[in-house]
Order: structure tokens, then C-alpha cells, then sequence
């Protein structure tokens, strides 16, 4: 079965960065894109971007733009989203989910990365 | 960016109760919108596609109308199990956006 495994909670200064981790399995994984979302507390979900695993292109969000990075490991089926010089209102919950391309909805979902950012 | 509005933000009803939630875009979107489920500390389900189209396993208590801005989500004959959070997605122009959510509550 389809299953996108993030990595653990972190707890961060402000400044500091964070790198989330995304392991895909039970499918192609350079088959579908993957998204990022977060989901600040008592928030919507906020879209911040995609890679395609295929070949590592990316389409970030504007207001990400500088400040976030995607990335992929064919090797390992995992995507990665690193966020830099975080701020307090960056605490959210981050996850993944694929989607087999930019318009289009993602049919699986990560269960999320809980990224607190608090001096 | 395309703005979403759900609502209503919550509401409260009876198993086997029929309930409705609207999901209204600030421009045409086409039929390029997406209905999920969340539960609290699960990882949201899709269930619907493309408006209305039911994404595959999803139970036909859902289903999905509305086209341009303004759309809608019914659940005919509430289960416990659907007792959950519905949110709405648009996927017609980037940056995807979210409506705000809909909490369906136990009455």
C-alpha cells in the first residue's frame, strides 16, 4: 500500500532551519509529484510547493520563494523540504502528499511533521 | 491567489442526518476542486475529485456538485465515523489553495 513516512517533530530557534523528510513506498515514486503543505495551529492548510522526483524541478510557492528548498533521493524514494531563517509563525505541521501533477489533487498524505519554533 | 470560503466553520447533527457544506472561489476555477476528510492527528482522505467525482473506496454517502465558484459537499445519512473535519482545495491555477474548514460535530 501507498504509504509517505515524514520524519519526527522538531523544536527550533528562531533563525535557525529545519529539513522535513518524506520516505514514499508501495509505488513509482518518480511517477507522481510531491507536495509540500502546512497547516498552522487553529490554521487552513497552506500549499508551499512541489518537486518532481523524476527530475528534481520544483514550482515553490511565492511567498516561500528564498527560503525554501525541495529535494529528492531516487535512491531512497524520500523528498526532503528544508525551510530556513524560521520565524515563530512557522510553528505548523508539515506534510507531504503526492499528486500525480501540479493541478491536480493529492490522493495520499503523510501523517505530518510537527515543526515548533519558539525561542 | 484564489481565495476559498467555506462554511459554514461548523456544524452540529445527528447520525443518519443529511448536511451540506458550501465552498465558494473568488474567480472560476472551472470544476478543479477537491473535497477531503481529516480526522484529529490523521493525515487528511481525499474523497472527492473534479467537483464530483468519488475518489475510488470512498463511501457514496458523499458526493460533490458545482462548477465556476461556487461548489458544494453533501453527506446523506451521517455514520459516526464521519464526524470529522471537511476542507475544500482548488487545483485550477498555483498556489493551490484551501478553504478554512468545515467541523461536523456530533449533536
Amino acid at each position: 500500500q501507498v504509504l509517505l513516512v515524514q520524519s519526527g517533530a522538531e523544536v527550533k530557534k528562531p533563525g535557525a532551519s529545519v529539513k522535513v523528510s518524506c520516505k514514499a513506498s508501495g509505488y513509482s515514486f518518480t511517477s507522481y509529484f510531491m507536495h509540500w503543505v502546512r497547516q498552522a495551529p487553529g490554521q487552513g492548510h497552506e500549499w508551499m510547493g512541489l518537486i518532481n522526483p523524476s527530475d528534481g524541478s520544483t514550482n515553490y510557492a511565492q511567498k516561500f520563494q528564498g527560503r525554501i528548498t525541495m529535494s529528492g533521493d531516487r535512491s531512497t524514494s524520500t523528498v526532503f523540504m528544508e525551510l530556513t531563517n524560521l520565524r515563530p509563525d512557522d510553528t505548523a505541521v508539515y506534510s507531504c502528499a503526492r499528486g500525480i501533477r501540479l493541478a491536480h489533487p493529492s490522493d495520499y498524505w503523510g501523517d505530518g511533521t510537527l515543526v515548533t519554533v519558539s525561542s | 491567489d484564489i481565495h476559498l470560503t467555506q462554511s459554514p466553520a461548523s456544524l452540529s447533527a445527528s447520525v443518519r442526518d443529511s448536511v451540506t457544506i458550501t465552498c465558494r472561489a473568488s474567480q472560476v476555477i472551472g470544476n478543479s476542486l477537491a473535497w477531503y476528510q481529516q480526522k484529529p492527528g490523521k493525515a487528511p482522505k481525499l474523497l472527492l475529485y473534479f467537483a464530483s467525482r468519488l475518489q475510488s473506496g470512498v463511501s457514496s454517502r458523499f458526493s460533490g456538485s458545482g462548477s465556476g465558484t461556487d461548489f458544494t459537499l453533501t453527506i446523506s445519512s451521517l455514520q459516526p465515523e464521519d464526524f470529522a473535519t471537511y476542507f475544500c482545495q482548488q487545483y485550477y491555477l498555483s498556489p493551490l489553495t484551501f478553504g478554512g474548514g468545515t467541523a461536523v460535530e456530533i449533536k
